[in-house]
C-alpha cells in the first residue's frame, strides 16, 4: 500500500535558522512527488513539485526539495527561514493515487 | 480562469441536520478530490470522483457521509444526520488527470463545518 509519512510533526525556529523538514514516502512505483504549503486561514498552495529530471528541485520563496530515491525520500530545505513561513507543510505522492502526509506546522519566532 | 471554487466558506448546522458542500473545479479538470482536515491533524483522503463517478471512496465513513459528482454541476459532498465530530475543515482539490499523471491537485479555499 501506499503511504506517506512526515515524521516532524511540530517545529519551532528562530528567524534566519536553516529549515529541513522531512517527507518519506512508500510506493514501488513511478511517483511525483509535492510539497503544499498552507499559511494560516488559507488554502493549500502548491510550493514546489517533482516529476523527473534533476532530484533538486528549486520551488517559490526560496524553498527547495531533493528527490532520493534509494531512501524513497523528498525533504524540504530552506536556508534561511522568514517569520512569513509560519505555516503547515505538507509533503504529497502521485503513484497510484494521491496521498498526503499529515503535515508539519512550524513557527519561525522573529 | 478561476480556481476551484467551493461553497459555503463556513457553514454552521445543529446535530441531526444535513450539511452540504459544494465544490466546483477548476475550468476543464474533470477530476475531484475531497478532503477533511480535523483540527491539530492533516488531510484525510476521503472521496476521488470523475463526472458521473466514484473512482476511490476508501476514506469515507461507511454511514452518513456521500458524494456525487454530476455530468452538470458541482461535485457535492452530503453529510447527513451531523454530529460534533464532523466538525472539520473540508477541502476540495481538481486536477486535469490523476494516476501516473504530472498534473498536480489545485485546492480550493475549504468549507468549515461547525456542528452545534
Amino acid at each position: 500500500a501506499q503511504s506517506v509519512s512526515q515524521h516532524n510533526h511540530h517545529v519551532i525556529l528562530s528567524e534566519a535558522a536553516s529549515l529541513e523538514l522531512g517527507c518519506n514516502y512508500s510506493y514501488g512505483g513511478t511517483v511525483n512527488l509535492f510539497w503544499y504549503v498552507q499559511y494560516p486561514g488559507q488554502h493549500l498552495q502548491l510550493l514546489l513539485k517533482y516529476f523527473s529530471g534533476d532530484p533538486l528541485v528549486k520551488g517559490i520563496k526560496g524553498f527547495e526539495a531533493e528527490f532520493i530515491k534509494s531512501k524513497f525520500s523528498f525533504n524540504l530545505r530552506k536556508p534561511s527561514v522568514q517569520w512569513s513561513d509560519t505555516a503547515e507543510y505538507f509533503c504529497a505522492v502521485n503513484g497510484n493515487q494521491f496521498y498526503f502526509g499529515t503535515g508539519t506546522s512550524l513557527t519561525v519566532i522573529p | 480562469n478561476a480556481g476551484v471554487m467551493q461553497n459555503p466558506r463556513h457553514l454552521v448546522r445543529r446535530r441531526g441536520q444535513e450539511a452540504r458542500l459544494r465544490c466546483s473545479p477548476m475550468k476543464g479538470h474533470s477530476h475531484v478530490y475531497w478532503y477533511r482536515q480535523l483540527p491539530e491533524e492533516g488531510l484525510k483522503f476521503m472521496v476521488y470522483l470523475q463526472k458521473e463517478n466514484i473512482i476511490d471512496e476508501s476514506g469515507m465513513p461507511k454511514e452518513r457521509f456521500s458524494a456525487e459528482f454530476p455530468k452538470e454541476g458541482p461535485s457535492i459532498l452530503r453529510i447527513q444526520q451531523v454530529v460534533r465530530g464532523d466538525s472539520a475543515a473540508y477541502f476540495c482539490a481538481s486536477s486535469l488527470t490523476s494516476g501516473q499523471s504530472s498534473y498536480e491537485q489545485y485546492f480550493g479555499p475549504g468549507t468549515r463545518l461547525t456542528v452545534t
